[in-house]
């Protein structure tokens, strides 16, 4: 089954705005992912928040975690035509990681 | 470092068939691949985890016999699509965790494409 939940499915932007994602999951857990997929390609994985730090940065991409909400978001700033992709939340069962069903996001210059 | 490469990138095969899919790991050694499948415009469902050397574990709802997996060595895991059909046409993503690395983080390799006709 699905842990994580992103919304929205699909969100399309201009180059230079920012782009927010959010993710719910429903269990408990140790740290949340998340990774990109540029169309038809393999997973990237671009930042991991463990369950006891609130807030990430990386670059342009600032994460955030409310365990209380069982929430994150991930935003990316600036963003450029090359941050087109579909960007998923994962959370671990064990050692496996359940993904959601993940935001596909346009950039159009 | 940590690539992750799967062979063959897409491959188109007759109903009946079966098809194998290899996944490497280039230059680390893997303690647990894991097998993916995804459908257009959906989200990755894990299929199976494997360890070197063991049987591999597969999540509910998936036929074993269908989808063989083995994890020969630390490098290199492959799956298997026996007697394919039309309905096992999906994309097939393999990933890797590195013995001795953040066990979290998983190293994923580029994808196979199987269309079965």
């Amino acid at each position: 089954s699905q842990q994580g939940e992103e919304d929205p499915q699909a969100l399309s932007i201009q180059e230079g705005e920012n782009a927010t994602m959010n993710c719910s999951y429903k269990t408990s857990i140790n740290n949340l992912q998340w990774y990109r997929q540029n169309s038809g390609r393999g997973l990237v994985h671009l930042i991991l928040i463990r369950s006891n730090e609130r807030e990430k940065h990386s670059g342009r991409l600032r994460v955030t975690l409310d365990t209380s909400k069982k929430s994150s978001s991930l935003l990316i700033t600036a963003s450029r035509a090359a941050d087109t992709a579909s960007y998923f939340c994962a959370t671990a069962s064990g050692t496996a990681l359940i993904f959601g069903k993940g935001t596909t996001l346009s950039v159009s210059s | 470092g940590a690539v992750v490469s799967q062979h063959p990138s897409r491959v188109i095969c007759k109903s009946g068939t079966s098809v194998k899919i290899e996944c490497r790991s280039l230059d680390f050694q893997a303690t647990t691949m894991f097998w993916y499948r995804q459908f257009p415009k959906k989200s990755l469902m894990l299929m199976a985890t494997s360890n070197e050397g063991s049987k591999a574990t597969y999540e509910q709802g998936v036929e074993k016999d269908k989808f063989l997996i083995n994890h020969a060595s630390l490098t290199l895991s492959t799956l298997t699509v026996t007697s394919a059909h039309p309905e096992d046409s999906s994309f097939y993503i393999c990933s890797a965790t590195a013995s001795g690395g953040p066990f979290e983080t998983q190293y994923f390799g580029p994808g196979t494409r199987l269309l079965v006709l």
